[in-house]
């Protein structure tokens, strides 16, 4: 399960507050990603970037803020204009994306969010 | 975009029965599709994936089919056991970008 690793394994929130979700991965992937999943729901897409400095808004980007200033790492910011952030989040990467690769996806083991 | 579909939503087998669960997918140009299990709490890890140059794969109890005319995918699973019961996620994918999801199915094997 080694390989990427997500910070806090739960946190808790009060309402108003910006908190940061850590997601860390040493296997060298150019790609990373941030899902958010509700109670029997799948897997939607927050925020992903393949390269250092760049990053792009998946299906549900709105308040949430992200940044890629190292290839190892992709923290998440749950704003406070997120109004029902209160969630599983996970993270994933893959290798570089591209043309003539099958890259699979590995995942963090997560951060439940729970806003009180 | 792509859009990907899957059922059934819950599917309860009794042990050593099959299970099977199926996707859709709307983007011709997806060619990758893999199959997710999540444990209650647990991250999803992939149990197998298919590229779309080939119709079917298996591994030892798992095997999956693509059928890339009618753009469904199948997971199969022989022998089921407890410990098979999970969530399992089907996605798609070009060349591994733009995951997309399905919604999920909860796979229960009753004793």
């Amino acid at each position: 399960d080694g390989g990427i690793t997500q910070s806090p394994k739960y946190l808790f929130r009060k309402e108003g507050q910006n908190v940061t979700l850590s997601c860390e991965q040493n296997l060298n992937h150019d790609a990373m990603y941030w899902y958010r999943q509700d109670p029997g729901q799948g897997l939607r897409l927050i925020y992903y970037s393949q390269i250092v400095n760049d990053f792009q808004k998946g299906d549900i980007a709105e308040g949430y803020s992200v940044s890629r200033e190292k290839k190892e790492s992709f923290p998440l910011t749950v704003t406070s204009a997120q109004k029902n952030p209160t969630a599983f989040y996970l993270c994933a990467s893959s290798r570089t994306p591209g043309t003539s690769a099958y890259n699979e996806q590995f995942f963090g083991p997560g951060t439940r969010l729970t806003v009180l | 975009g792509e859009n990907v579909e899957q059922h059934p939503s819950t599917l309860s087998v009794q042990e050593g029965d099959s299970a099977v669960i199926k996707c859709t997918y709307s983007d011709s140009a997806s060619n990758y599709f893999p199959w997710y299990k999540q444990e209650l709490g647990k991250r999803p890890q992939l149990i197998i994936d298919i590229r779309s140059n080939v119709g079917e794969k298996k591994d030892q109890r798992i095997a999956v089919t693509l059928n890339k005319t009618a753009k469904h995918f199948s997971l199969h699973i022989t022998e089921t056991q407890p410990e098979d019961s999970a969530v399992y996620f089907c996605a798609a994918s070009n060349y591994g970008q733009n995951f997309v999801f399905g919604p999920g199915t909860r796979l229960s094997v009753l004793p």
